[in-house]
């Protein structure tokens, strides 16, 4: 079955960089599009990042273009989320999903990493 | 910046209806806009319903469904059960970027 599991959440201070990961199985990962998606503490659902299936193209928030860079490595089946400059209202679950044929089709999600920025 | 506007919070009883939409900040939104709808339930991930406006998922109970009102994406549940109780997101893509709706809360009482 599909599986996302997170990891490289943390704690750390603003201005600093964390890169989180995202390990896949269960389907062949370089076949669909990926995603990272964010939660605030308390807060909504918030679109981060996505990188279509062979690397080409990516797309970002407004809210972290910039400071956030999505990457994949095909060899791992690994979704990473590199993120600069990091600021407290970054705080959150960051969870990667599995885009589905079609666009908007997240049909798997992790359950997510957390990230603290805070000093 | 585009900002998705949906319901903050709907009440319904257990076997009723009710009719959740969203709003973009620009416009009327229409199938190109590929809208799905996403639960999450208190410390579960969230999960896909509905995607490219009306289509299900095998995991989606068939009370759930899709449509296009008024130029408003639009998630109706229809006799409704407890376990329906959760927070709802709609989902839209901008070509290349995506934006969440702001969310529901939808209580069951």
């Amino acid at each position: 079955q599909v599986l996302l599991v997170e990891s490289g959440g943390g704690v750390v201070q603003p201005g600093t960089s964390l890169r989180l990961s995202c390990a896949a199985s269960g389907f062949t990962f370089n076949s669909y599009a990926m995603h990272w998606v964010r939660q605030a503490p308390g807060k909504g659902l918030e679109w981060v990042a996505v990188m279509s299936s062979d690397g080409s193209k990516e797309y970002y928030a407004d809210s972290v273009k910039g400071r956030v860079t999505i990457s994949r490595d095909s060899s791992k089946n690994t979704l990473y989320l590199q993120m600069n400059s990091l600021r407290p209202d970054d705080t959150a679950v960051y969870s990667c999903a599995k885009q589905g044929a079609v666009y908007g089709d997240f049909d798997h999600w992790g359950h997510g990493t957390l990230v603290t920025v805070s000093s | 910046q585009t900002v998705v506007t949906q319901e903050p919070s709907l009440t319904v009883s257990p076997g009723g209806t009710v009719t959740l939409t969203c709003a973009s900040s620009t416009g009327a939104v229409t199938s190109g806009y590929y809208p799905s709808w996403v639960q999450q339930k208190p410390g579960q991930a969230p999960r896909t319903l509905i995607f490219g406006t009306s289509n299900k998922h095998s995991w989606t109970p068939a009370r759930f469904s899709g449509s296009l009102l008024g130029g408003k994406p639009a998630l109706t549940l229809s006799g409704v059960q407890p376990e329906d109780e959760a927070e709802y997101f709609c989902l839209l893509y901008y070509g290349g970027s995506y934006v969440f709706g702001t969310g529901t809360k939808v209580t069951v009482l």
